[in-house]
């Protein structure tokens, strides 16, 4: 099976433009989560999803911070306007809901490492 | 709410030694979860063990096992003979079991480098 998918890999971009960050889930997980990394905070859960629905958004650091999940196979993390200080590695992971049987665990993509500049 | 707490900021270990990473957390809930994961260099997150908190067995896979003392809410990592590629941020987590929720809470983690 392919593992979580998550593109770019790498984005810079200027501050004040809008920074899209996608996401395409394990197959037949109901559940998909986003994260951001820094040194400073972290890994924090910024909002998730189950059954493409948005369960818990109180992670999102403010309304500059959007995020979708328009089908059960892709998401979108969207920042505008970007500000440097959301520079940091963010993932996205899925995992398995009712249906697949309970397992928990959540499986990481491989993360966009974001700069703003 | 739940809390991890991992106090070993960095730990080091010689190959093929044994090394242990320590791991606290604070719940009110009965049923939970714990994980271990893994960041190497290449800053993918991989999962190492898990362990279901109402079993009282300990959860071991390969070189790696756990140490999980529930009254203590304590849940170190234990790897033996060490490898080099396990040099790696390791990180705690913990999340409540239940029909909805998907929440994982994460510790700070641990850098534990390998040495040759």
């Amino acid at each position: 099976d392919a593992g979580v998918i998550q593109s770019p890999r790498h984005e810079v971009t200027e501050m004040g433009q809008e920074v899209t960050l996608r996401c395409k889930p394990i197959s037949g997980h109901d559940y998909l989560f986003w994260y951001r990394q820094t040194m400073m905070r972290g890994l924090e859960l910024l909002i998730y999803f189950n059954n493409n629905v948005p369960i818990d958004d109180s992670g999102m650091p403010e309304d500059r911070f959007s995020a979708k999940m328009p089908n059960a196979s892709f998401s979108t993390l969207k920042i505008q306007p970007s500000e440097p200080r959301d520079s940091a590695v963010y993932f996205c992971a899925s995992r398995k809901g009712l249906a697949g049987g309970y397992t928990y665990e959540q499986y990481f993509g491989p993360g966009t490492r974001l700069t703003v500049t | 709410a739940q809390t991890v707490t991992q106090s070993q900021p960095e730990m080091s270990v010689q190959e093929a030694e044994t090394v242990t990473l320590s791991c606290t957390y604070d719940t009110s809930e009965n049923n939970y979860y714990l994980f271990w994961y893994k960041q190497p260099p290449s800053r993918q997150m991989i999962l190492v063990i898990r362990q279901e908190a109402y079993k009282q067995q300990n959860a071991t896979e390969n070189r790696f096992s756990v140490n999980f003392q529930k009254a203590a809410k304590s849940f170190s990592l234990k790897i033996s003979d060490s490898q080099l590629g396990d040099t790696a941020m390791y990180f705690c987590a913990a999340g409540r079991r239940g029909t909805s929720y998907g929440k994982l809470t994460f510790g700070q983690g641990t850098i534990l480098t390998v040495h040759p």
